[in-house]
């Protein structure tokens, strides 16, 4: 079936970029998505692309999408220490409205 | 706008005890879902409603968890009975017919089953 997989941490500096990979197997996705979701809240859309695009960027973001590896990537510019949150990366395939999820990186931003 | 509206937000109790959970979704948003988010873990899917249809719920344990969405708005996701395994955030989100068909988060309940 579909899997989505994410490395489970990541630590930078405050000031630094940050690089949040992912790699999913469906190769009918339509859409690729990045949620933050911070302690006892539910996720929040940061992001997403479109499968038929290489890369995205909004204000500190850039998504790049490599979709013959199936490889997916965040890049949050001048990380701050509110960035600190657990990211994950998600995928919705053609096969239906199901969207699916990695198990998230959590993200340290240190002062 | 008010978000998407989870209740309770914590709830303890005994294994074997029944338990629901409470939805209000973004008001006009037709699409539906309950996730199980165990720690650790991302959200997995138990079902989706489009207005007061399930239109997949094969990943939820029908023995004991059960869903109802009356007249296309709230929805109540109940177990019973809970078993220890059971403790876990659930989430609750919507989505309308946007492009990129975000789905709206509400802030989950975190069950702890004793």
């Amino acid at each position: 079936g579909e899997d989505v997989e994410q490395s489970l941490f990541l630590s930078v500096r405050e000031g630094d970029s940050s690089v949040i990979n992912c790699t999913y197997t469906d190769s009918s996705s339509t859409y690729l998505y990045w949620y933050k979701q911070e302690p006892g809240a539910g996720l929040q859309l940061l992001t997403y692309i479109f499968s038929n695009m290489d890369m995205k960027q909004d204000q500190r973001l850039t998504v790049l999408l490599n979709k013959k590896d199936k490889h997916l990537s965040l890049r949050i510019a001048d990380t701050q220490t509110g960035d600190s949150a657990i990211y994950f990366c998600a995928e919705k395939g053609t096969g239906g409205f199901k969207t699916i999820f990695g198990a998230g990186t959590r993200l340290f931003v240190k002062a | 706008e008010a978000g998407v509206v989870q209740s309770p937000r914590y709830k303890i109790i005994e294994k074997k005890q029944p338990v629901a959970f409470w939805c209000n979704p973004i008001s006009g948003h037709n699409t539906l879902y309950w996730y199980l988010q165990n720690l650790g873990q991302g959200p997995e899917l138990l079902i989706r409603y489009e207005n007061e249809e399930a239109v997949d719920d094969s990943q939820l344990p029908k023995d004991r968890f059960s869903a109802e969405r009356l007249k296309g708005v709230d929805s109540t996701l109940k177990i019973q009975p809970a078993e220890l395994g059971d403790s876990a955030v659930y989430l609750c989100a919507s989505s309308g017919y946007l492009e990129g068909d975000e789905q709206f988060f509400g802030p989950g309940t975190r069950l702890t089953v004793l």
